[in-house]
């Protein structure tokens, strides 16, 4: 099945720190990717969906400004948490599909914890 | 406001008997429904969907079924297995839209 590669795995940083996370697909192209938030018992809250060589599209309540994302190639998604506090301490998780018509396949997500 | 719910947080079924896990949702504009597993420290894994030009869609021990009418749906594993333990997420989305909304998750544990 389409693999999605997430890293790093899990983060630890002091408040204010800048942290980048990146989803890869391994073996399919992703033209869309998605970004993820989970808080604990609650569902998956999307943040934003991406488009290979476009601006992402926030969710309302999202701020692009703190977190940037990146979706150079058709392989390759970046989110970057900018200036870190520890309320953005959360499960983050990317999704890409390859087509309209066919799911999403996620990474296994990067546990973020803010000091 | 909740658009997919899950209204089990948990649910535990001796093992070779048949788990159902439920799901309602309250957007109409909803016309594809997936469910995915999730083990602990692992990325949700795509289970089986159904669109809602269908009642039923099935896939091994793992079928789903969709009441368009009752904005339900529920996934059946017959017969349940060790392995099935796990978080299951129920999931919607529009075909038009790429925008998928999940449900809070059904923690499933299969008795020995």
């Amino acid at each position: 099945g389409a693999v999605v590669s997430q890293h790093p795995s899990r983060v630890i940083c002091k408040s204010g720190t800048s942290v980048k996370i990146e989803c890869r697909s391994l073996d399919f192209q992703a033209t869309t990717m998605f970004w993820y938030r989970q808080f604990p018992k609650q569902s998956l809250m999307l943040m934003a969906t991406s488009n290979e060589g476009s601006k992402a599209t926030y969710e309302q309540g999202v701020e692009k400004d703190k977190f940037l994302i990146n979706h150079a190639s058709l392989t390759l998604s970046t989110l970057t948490v900018t200036s870190a506090h520890p309320e953005d301490s959360s499960f983050y998780i990317c999704s890409g599909k390859a087509s309209p018509n066919q799911p999403q396949h996620f990474g296994d997500g990067t546990r973020l914890s803010i000091l | 406001d909740q658009q997919v719910k899950q209204n089990s947080p948990s649910l535990s079924v001796q093992e070779g008997r048949i788990s159902i896990l439920n799901c309602d949702y309250t957007n109409s504009m909803f016309d594809y429904f997936l469910w995915y597993k999730k083990y602990p420290a692992e990325g949700p894994t795509f289970l089986i969907s159904i669109s809602s030009i269908k009642d039923k869609n099935e896939d091994g021990r793992f079928t789903v079924f969709l009441n368009k009418s009752a904005k339900h749906l529920s996934l059946h594993i017959v017969p349940s297995q060790p392995g099935d333990s796990a978080v299951y997420f129920c999931a919607a989305s529009s075909l038009r839209d790429d925008k998928i909304i999940f449900g809070k998750g059904t923690r499933l544990h299969i008795l020995p």
